[in-house]
């Protein structure tokens, strides 16, 4: 049931772009996304529910496609604080618990 | 300010000793949630009550036990059935309706075996 996060770990210069894909067997109903710095507590992003919507914070946009049962994160124009790993939480509304379940998270590490 | 507080910062923990790690949210969240992280592993769900006297046993719930008597608290045990414990255990909250709602993390508290 854990979704499939992809790819496990990048290394960008600031200002590249990043795209960090969250893949599901079963049907969504919604994505989570976090980041977290090292030994820190994870921080909300954003949270995309069933319908394909896109949602945008500053530089980080996501997506969520219902059909591919997949969320991409997009980081434009990355920053040195972008830095962190990223988790995708994903609900599959089987019985109504209320509860995510995370990915085993992606490593983003920004360059000066 | 509201939040989640979590202590201690660092635990240390005797062979066949019981340890609680204690949770509190100023929130006034319904749910709350336990989590333990080892590296490589993401986020792996403990326990979680989404009310007061009730609470449902996650995916690694083995070893260790929690109680919700209060809605702001909920402190977890590890007991020493738990043969593996060196972590780093993360607690959340949030309102009912949690599939649609943010998760709010404390700091952590970080356990390990002397």
């Amino acid at each position: 049931q854990q979704p499939v996060q992809s790819p496990q770990a990048v290394i960008l210069r600031e200002g590249e772009d990043a795209v960090i894909n969250c893949s599901s067997s079963k049907a969504l109903y919604s994505v989570h996304w976090y980041r977290q710095k090292h030994g820190e507590a994870p921080v909300f992003l954003m949270i995309l529910l069933k319908g394909g919507e896109q949602k945008g914070h500053e530089k980080i946009s996501a997506s969520f496609n219902e059909k591919k049962q997949q969320s991409s994160l997009y980081l434009t124009a990355s920053q040195l604080s972008y830095s962190g790993t990223y988790f995708c939480g994903t609900d599959f509304r089987m019985n109504r618990d209320d509860k995510i379940i995370f990915g085993k998270g992606t490593r983003l590490h920004i360059l000066p | 300010d509201g939040g989640i507080t979590q202590s201690p910062k660092y635990l240390f923990r005797k062979e066949g000793q019981n340890v609680t790690l204690s949770c509190e949210q100023n929130l006034n969240h319904d749910a709350m949630y336990w989590y333990r992280q080892d590296p490589g592993q993401g986020l792996r769900l403990i326990y979680y009550s989404q009310i007061v006297n009730d609470f449902q046993k996650g995916d690694i719930a083995e070893g260790y036990s929690v109680s919700r008597e209060k809605k702001e608290s909920f402190p977890l045990t590890v007991t020493s059935a738990q043969k593996n414990p060196t972590a780093f255990y993360l607690c959340a909250s949030t309102l009912i309706g949690g599939a649609k709602q943010p998760q709010h993390f404390g700091d952590g508290t970080r356990l390990s075996i002397l």
